[in-house]
């Protein structure tokens, strides 16, 4: 069963880049022609807030309203996906979850989240 | 801009029947938008229940199921237990990849 665990640093300054990565087990990122992997994040007791997808070609999709701050990347010798998103402010503090997407319209395997607080 | 509405709290009685809905502001839900249905209990990372309307994730107890019922897509728990007690996200996929978040629904067991 394929399991996805994100890393990345918990604390984040006001104007600087929030980077994590989402690392798959139990398969490979490439290993289908539908599997999508995404990110989703969750404001402290809020909702559930789409961000992005990739496919291991790399083809992207984005939430519209975080595009122009957001790249996310895959990394297939690594079985890594990655999310870089830019210029953040506390309104980003949230958990950050990555999840496998079978068919690029829902989610299936979800990693167990990872907080980040923006804070200087 | 899309806005998918559900419900912001429900209760049910413990085996009792709820529905809870997902709609969208612009018009009405159909099979195309792909809805797809999370459980969430704090401090967890969401699971998946019902993905393409009405295909149950594996593991999925047979009292979630997943429908159209008019203009929305709905998740009804049947028979429900106190552990269903949790937040309830879906999901509509807009097309090109684009794909929204309800703001969930709070079910309490009661």
């Amino acid at each position: 069963q394929v399991q996805l665990q994100e890393s990345g640093p918990g604390l984040v300054k006001p104007s600087e880049t929030l980077s994590l990565t989402c690392t798959v087990s139990g398969g490979s990122i490439s290993s289908s022609n539908t599997y999508y992997w995404g990110w989703i994040r969750q404001p402290p007791e809020k909702g559930l807030e789409w961000i992005g997808n990739i496919f291991h070609s790399g083809d992207t999709s984005y939430n519209p309203s975080l595009k122009s701050r957001v790249t996310i990347s895959v990394d297939t010798s690594k079985n890594q996906f990655s999310l870089k998103l830019t210029s953040v402010t506390a309104a980003d503090t949230a958990v950050y979850y990555c999840a496998r997407l079978p068919f690029r319209e829902n989610f299936d395997f979800w990693g167990q989240g990872t907080l980040v607080t923006v804070s200087s | 801009q899309t806005v998918v509405t559900q419900e912001p709290s429900l209760s049910v009685s413990p085996g009792g029947t709820v529905t809870l809905t997902c709609g969208l502001n612009s018009g009405s839900v159909f099979v195309s938008y792909y809805p797809s249905w999370y459980q969430q209990t704090p401090g967890q990372a969401p699971r998946t229940l019902i993905y393409n309307t009405n295909i149950r994730s594996s593991g999925v107890p047979d009292r979630f199921s997943g429908s159209i019922l008019g203009n929305k897509a709905a998740l009804t728990i049947t028979g429900a237990q106190a552990d269903d007690e949790s937040d309830y996200y879906c999901l509509l996929s807009m097309g090109r990849g684009i794909l929204v978040f309800g703001g969930g629904t709070k079910l309490t067991v009661v």
